[in-house]
């Protein structure tokens, strides 16, 4: 079945260093949702994207997705502590519309 | 809009009994879902209704797994006769068909323990 493989697993990084975080489906992907999940919280959604090579940002996160449709990146410039969480990339099942495939998510850790 | 709720937001319970959780989802939300999440895992999708009909199922669920949404409002996910490996925290997540990017809005958890 369709698998989300997200890398790294974690990430330590002094504040005002980069980010990123890449996602990969073993299938193609209809579209790909980024979620943010502070510890001890529950997902938040952060974006949708669902063309073939659409980059969106969001301040100083930056989310591509790929040509193929079948990878995905997460960029965050000039991390700051509020950056803290984990992040899920999650793409919808091959034979589903519904369902949420999500990756195992990447663990970043800000340090001042 | 007051959010997801769930209820409880903890269970600690004995193996073999029976639990059930409840998620109220957005009032205006038609769709819901019910995921499971493991420690340094993502989220894993266990069922998913439009309304009050229940429209996919995990193939990973077993029988002992069963949710109802009997008014396309607030659902219940019921677990019998729990085992340990059960333990997890239970998520419900509700979304609006005709809205923006099928964007779930997820609620705080029901964490399980089972002893």
């Amino acid at each position: 079945g369709q698998q989300v493989m997200q890398i790294p697993q974690y990430q330590h990084v002094q504040e005002g260093e980069d980010f990123t975080t890449y996602c990969n489906s073993s299938t193609t992907l209809s579209n790909i949702q980024w979620y943010k999940q502070r510890p001890g919280g529950h997902p938040v959604f952060l974006i949708q994207l669902v063309k073939s090579g659409e980059v969106k940002k969001q301040k100083r996160l930056t989310f591509q997705f790929g040509e193929a449709k079948k990878n995905s990146s997460l960029h965050i410039t000039a991390t700051q502590t509020t950056d803290v969480g984990t992040y899920f990339c999650a793409g919808h099942r091959s034979n589903s519309g519904y369902a949420l495939n999500f990756g195992k998510g990447t663990s970043l850790l800000v340090t001042p | 809009d007051t959010g997801v709720s769930q209820n409880p937001r903890h269970k600690i319970t004995k193996r073999g009994q029976n639990v059930t959780f409840r998620c109220d989802p957005i009032s205006e939300h038609n769709r819901l879902y019910w995921y499971r999440q493991t420690l340094g895992q993502g989220p894993e999708f266990l069922t998913y209704f439009q309304n009050e009909a229940q429209l996919e199922k995990s193939r990973l669920l077993s029988d002992r797994f069963s949710a109802e949404r009997p008014k396309g409002s607030f659902s219940t996910l019921e677990i019998q006769r729990t085992e340990q490996g059960d333990s997890a925290m239970y998520l419900c997540a509700s979304s609006h068909r005709d809205k923006r990017a099928n964007e779930q809005f997820f609620g705080p958890g029901t964490r399980l323990t089972v002893l």
